[in-house]
């Protein structure tokens, strides 16, 4: 079974700084796909990024890009420029090319004025 | 429709009682999944269908619970005896295409359940 671990249950950044959350994962799999997911407080949960395990470049949507590291079975989220309303959380989240995503336990992140 | 629409918004119940949660995908998303969010934590798998079948129903805690999607579109989540425990965030999801990593779904805002 797939298992993704957020070890920051809270972060916070001052506006227009950057900020990285961590995420990794454990799998047996050598194709998959790993994705970032906000939840504000409206519980909508919004794809941010999503990257495929065999592509080596990282993935980037504007402000947002993430750092793959496949033998370190690792991929984080590296936010800049934040903006308040980047608040929410944020979920690292893992599918094995099959049906289902299996999701971390999340990062609150706080952008402060 | 625009976006996955999931009915109703929060639902209180008591213990014992019966639930019926709806969820309405996007128009022509073959796929479609429920998950459960407890407070505090990520969401869980709880059952896939595609079309009318579950395609996949290993997530369900147990037999109280039972999802239906009898025109391959509207589907229903069904809670039997509900317990404290089954208070949660219900996530429905949405996909164009069946099984698949590559598939990016597209998620409700939720049935928030609370069972005293």
């Amino acid at each position: 079974a797939q298992t993704v671990t957020q070890s920051q249950p809270e972060m916070s950044v001052q506006e227009a700084e950057t900020v990285t959350l961590s995420c990794t994962y454990d799998t047996s799999e050598s194709n998959y796909y790993l994705f970032w997911y906000k939840q504000p407080p409206s519980r909508q949960m919004i794809l941010v990024i999503r990257q495929e395990a065999y592509k080596q470049q990282n993935a980037t949507e504007n402000r947002f890009s993430v750092n793959f590291q496949k033998a370190a079975k690792s991929f984080s989220l590296k936010i800049s420029d934040s903006q308040l309303g980047d608040t929410a959380m944020y979920f690292c989240a893992f599918n094995n090319a099959g049906n289902m995503l299996t999701f971390g336990g999340g990062t609150r992140l706080m952008v402060k004025p | 429709g625009a976006g996955v629409s999931q009915t109703p918004s929060n639902k209180v119940t008591e213990k014992g009682k019966y639930v019926e949660l709806r969820c309405d995908p996007i128009s022509g998303h073959t796929a479609l999944y429920w998950y459960r969010q407890s407070l505090g934590q990520g969401p869980e798998f709880l059952i896939y269908f595609q079309g009318t079948g579950a395609a996949d129903d290993s997530g369900l805690p147990n037999d109280r619970f039972f999802a239906v999607r009898p025109e391959g579109s509207v589907s229903t989540l069904k809670i039997q005896r509900t317990e404290r425990g089954d208070s949660a965030v219900y996530l429905c999801a949405s996909s164009p295409l069946g099984s698949g990593g590559a598939n990016v779904l597209t998620f409700g805002a939720g049935s928030r359940l609370t069972v005293l």
